[in-house]
């Protein structure tokens, strides 16, 4: 079974900086690429980035680049991604999700909120 | 970037009806389209892709229709959980983009 587990959200000020962890079970990690898509309260769905199944591409929404970056750890079956210069905009749960072929998400995660707050 | 614009916002049925759905792409997509389920509180569900393909388990209550920039998805013989947000999202380009839902309440 598929299992994706997000964790690292908490509350951190405007200006800040933060790393959240996608953990994965149940299936070859290294061979899938991975996406973080992010929900404001109250608010759609957004994608917010993607590395690909063969290691080499990254990609980023245009309001969080230059900002986030995002990294894997194969051995470890676990999904990152850094934020930094946090802003009030990027509060919401962040959801790992997995790409079964080019950018379609056939597994998610629980999500794990990030609130960005003075 | 792909703008993907569902419609309605909102819509109001009762158990036991049909209901459909319409997402329509700012230029083509193929069939590059997937479609989300998610009630409050919890992670979205894959449904369709490729416009028209089921996720495995999904039940045949849910289908999909569509090509180039028009697409559909719909419900037949609504059951109380099937009352939750619904989402389209392409995924022929890079930023990948979703619509902004539809809510399906219980009339």
């Amino acid at each position: 079974e598929v299992k994706l587990l997000e964790s690292g959200g908490t509350l951190v000020r405007p200006g800040g900086s933060l790393r959240l962890s996608c953990a994965a079970s149940g299936f070859n990690f290294q061979i899938y690429g991975m996406n973080w898509v992010r929900q404001a309260p109250g608010k759609g769905l957004e994608w917010v980035s993607a590395f690909s199944g063969d290691g080499l591409t990254t990609y980023f929404t245009d309001s969080v680049k230059g900002r986030f970056s995002i990294s894997r750890d194969d051995s470890n079956h676990t999904l990152y991604l850094h934020m930094n210069t946090l802003r009030a905009e990027d509060t919401a749960v962040y959801y790992c999700a997995r790409d079964l072929w080019g950018g379609y998400f056939d597994s998610w995660g629980r999500g794990t909120l990030v609130i960005v707050s003075s | 970037d792909i703008q993907m614009t569902q419609s309605p916002s909102s819509l109001s049925a009762s158990v036991g009806d049909r209901v459909t759905i319409t997402c329509r792409a700012s230029q083509g997509v193929v069939n590059y389209v997937a479609w989300f389920k998610q009630k409050p509180g919890k992670a979205p569900e894959s449904l369709i892709h490729s416009a028209s393909k089921l996720q495995a388990g999904v039940p045949p209550k849910f289908s999909g229709s569509g090509s180039g920039t028009d697409f559909t998805l719909t419900i037949s013989s609504l059951q109380p959980e099937d009352f939750a947000t619904y989402y389209c999202q392409q995924y022929a380009k890079y930023p990948l983009t979703f619509g902004q839902g539809t809510q399906l309440e219980i009339k």
